[in-house]
Order: C-alpha cells, then sequence, then structure tokens
C-alpha cells in the first residue's frame, strides 16, 4: 500500500487564491521530506528539502515566499502556493525518506484560473 | 555535479517485445541507482534500485545491474506488456542528498 499520501490529489482555483498541499508519511517517521515540481513531459525539478522542525532549503530560483514550506512533525509536511498565479500551474509530488529510499506520494495537480 | 542522462523518448513497441531504456551517470564516490516509473496521471512508485557495483535490481520481469566501469544502469525486460506504457526516470542518490532524476523515458506498448 502507499507508504505517503498527498492531498489533494486535484486542485482548479482562482488566480491569487492561497493552496495548500498536504504530504503525510503513513508508516513511517520521515526525517527529511522533497518537494518536487513537475511540467508536463518533463522530469522532476526538486523545490525544497524539509527536515522536521527546522527551516526548508530551497533550490536555486526558487522563491521562499511564494511557495511556503512547514515540516511540523515526522509525518506531515506542507507546501504552501500563495497568491497563486496561472503560471504556478504544475503537478506538484512530495517524497519522504527515513535514510532509505525516498517515497513519492501520488502528487497533486494545480491548475490556476 | 551528480546528474543521470537517459535516451531520449518515446519509445513504441509491440507486445512482447525486448525493452531496453539507456542509463549513464555521472556521480562523485558510489550512489546508489533506481529506475522510478510513473503511470499516467499518478505519482513515482520505485520500481527497482542497486547500491553497488554488479548488483542487480529486478521487479516485475525488469532488470538493470549496476555497471561501474561504464557508469551505467540500462533497464531491461525481455517481454513488454501494454500495462508497462509509462513514463521510466533513471534516479540516483548520494548519502543524504535528494535523488536526482533523468528527464524521464516515455515507453508505449501497443497491442
Amino acid at each position: 500500500g502507499a507508504v505517503v499520501s498527498q492531498h489533494p490529489s486535484w486542485v482548479i482555483c482562482k488566480s491569487g487564491t492561497s493552496v495548500k498541499i498536504e504530504c503525510r508519511s503513513l508508516d513511517f517517521q520521515a526525517t527529511t521530506m522533497f518537494w518536487y515540481r513537475q511540467f508536463p513531459k518533463q522530469s522532476l525539478m526538486l523545490m525544497a528539502t524539509s527536515n522536521e522542525g527546522s527551516k526548508a532549503t530551497y533550490e536555486q530560483g526558487v522563491e521562499k515566499d511564494k511557495f511556503l514550506i512547514n515540516h511540523a512533525s515526522l509525518t506531515l509536511s506542507t507546501l504552501t502556493v500563495t497568491s497563486a498565479h496561472p503560471e504556478d500551474s504544475s503537478f506538484y509530488i512530495c517524497s519522504a525518506e527515513t535514510g532509505g529510499p525516498q517515497h513519492f506520494g501520488d502528487g497533486t495537480r494545480l491548475s490556476i484560473l | 555535479g551528480n546528474s543521470v542522462t537517459q535516451m531520449e523518448g518515446p519509445v513504441t513497441l509491440s507486445e512482447e517485445a525486448f525493452l531496453t531504456i539507456n542509463c549513464t551517470y555521472t556521480a562523485t564516490g558510489y550512489p546508489s541507482l533506481f529506475w522510478y516509473v510513473q503511470y499516467p496521471g499518478e505519482g513515482l512508485q520505485l520500481l527497482l534500485k542497486a547500491t553497488k557495483a554488479d548488483d542487480k535490481g529486478s521487479n516485475k520481469g525488469f532488470e538493470a545491474t549496476y555497471r561501474k566501469e561504464t557508469t551505467s544502469f540500462h533497464l531491461e525486460k525481455g517481454s513488454v506488456q501494454v500495462s508497462d506504457s509509462a513514463v521510466y526516470f533513471c534516479a540516483l542518490k548520494r548519502g543524504n542528498t535528494p535523488l536526482v532524476f533523468g528527464k524521464g523515458t516515455r515507453l508505449s506498448v501497443i497491442a
């Protein structure tokens, strides 16, 4: 069964709205969670790495004020896309690990109108 | 830096054909190597992995061997099925750093 649950799976909202995506590790405590973004027919681009209880480390070019990441517990990380615009439309995938392989959520398709 | 290069797609095969998707890597030290599969509209699933040279990862009829001398981790399957149609990503991981992915190869299998 799934070891990482991501919610919601699909979001459609108006421009200017803030959207929160949750990522939960279901049967293990994730010391580290990763957030990726995937454009159509392209590979996964790492956005940020977060460790429980500390600030996320963002990759170059990713706006930390636009993509807020909170990793409040060992089983939950959230990504909030603030004041979303059409160019933020994408497929967002979270991943969690605890020293072993990275496990991935099923992704969230975000469409901003 | 660390990087992964995999063959460009799309790859279109008939059912029961032999599949090879090439993957080579550049990395310092000895990374772990992975193949992930992404079915339409879904996230990534780990298909197989290898953690050291000459290891062979296998799952669901797919296999890949970690070749240090050629820095390769090619994915193979002897007889593909329509249900294998997906995007396949080769990836590497060094220590606690995040996975580094190739660009993905789209496979379409036709009956």
